[in-house]
């Protein structure tokens, strides 16, 4: 399995939801890692975790909150956002350590919109 | 051609010729460089990668340039095909290759 999932596809919520982001992998990486993706931007690293430990924060507002339970499982928890958080949300992984192969593989990624 | 205002610099070629996308990237410090291709609705997807202590690498029809000199970073595309329309974007690393910067991008249109 070489792929990263993530759900839901799309999500619409209000300002006062809470809602959680989920993504998953079963390539056995150790690192995993939330963006954010505006309309015509790059991608824009949020959260890096490694051996599920939080390891980067980009200074991220605390209205969003990451979570690693396992090695295979990346959640972000969404609460009081606002509507200039909509955006496309970001999964990957990759092995700790970097190159030879220090890819990352993404997700598909979830379309937040937020009113 | 290739143009660059408010909206993502384009690269607009026809089907079976070469192409070329540049990137300037942004730290010196940086020894391992990305490229992915992003198609639309989709999350980036590798290409190919190229250390700081090699100056070319090949692939299947791809070939990366980096020139450390100018921080200058290309990516050759060759026979471009109408499935090659994407965004593309380089990336560089920091912090032991876990923090990926990613440069503006560029779509590539590439007409049958």
């Amino acid at each position: 399995d070489t792929e990263v999932t993530q759900t839901p596809k799309h999500l619409v919520m209000g300002m006062t939801n809470k809602k959680s982001l989920k993504c998953e992998q079963h390539m056995g990486h150790r690192a995993m890692y939330w963006y954010k993706q505006k309309a015509k931007k790059p991608p824009e690293l949020m959260f890096v975790y490694s051996y599920e430990k939080l390891s980067i924060n980009e200074s991220v507002p605390s209205r969003f909150s990451p979570e690693c339970p396992n090695s295979s499982l990346l959640n972000l928890h969404l609460h009081a956002l606002q509507p200039e958080d909509s955006a496309l949300y970001l999964c990957a992984s990759s092995q700790e350590g970097g190159p030879p192969r220090g890819e990352q593989f993404f997700g598909p990624g979830t379309r937040l919109t937020v009113l | 051609g290739e143009s660059v205002g408010l909206h993502l610099p384009t690269l607009s070629v026809q089907e079976g010729d070469n192409s070329i996308i540049n990137c300037a990237y942004s730290n010196s410090a940086s020894d391992y460089f990305i490229w992915y291709k992003q198609e639309s609705g989709k999350g980036p997807q590798f290409i190919i990668d190229i250390r700081s202590n090699m100056d070319k690498r090949q692939g299947q029809r791809v070939t990366v340039l980096l020139n450390k000199t100018v921080k200058h970073l290309s990516l050759q595309i060759a026979a471009t095909q109408p499935g090659d329309s994407a965004v593309y974007f380089c990336a560089e690393t920091t912090k032991g290759f876990q923090k990926l910067v990613f440069g503006t991008g560029t779509r590539l249109l590439v007409s049958p």
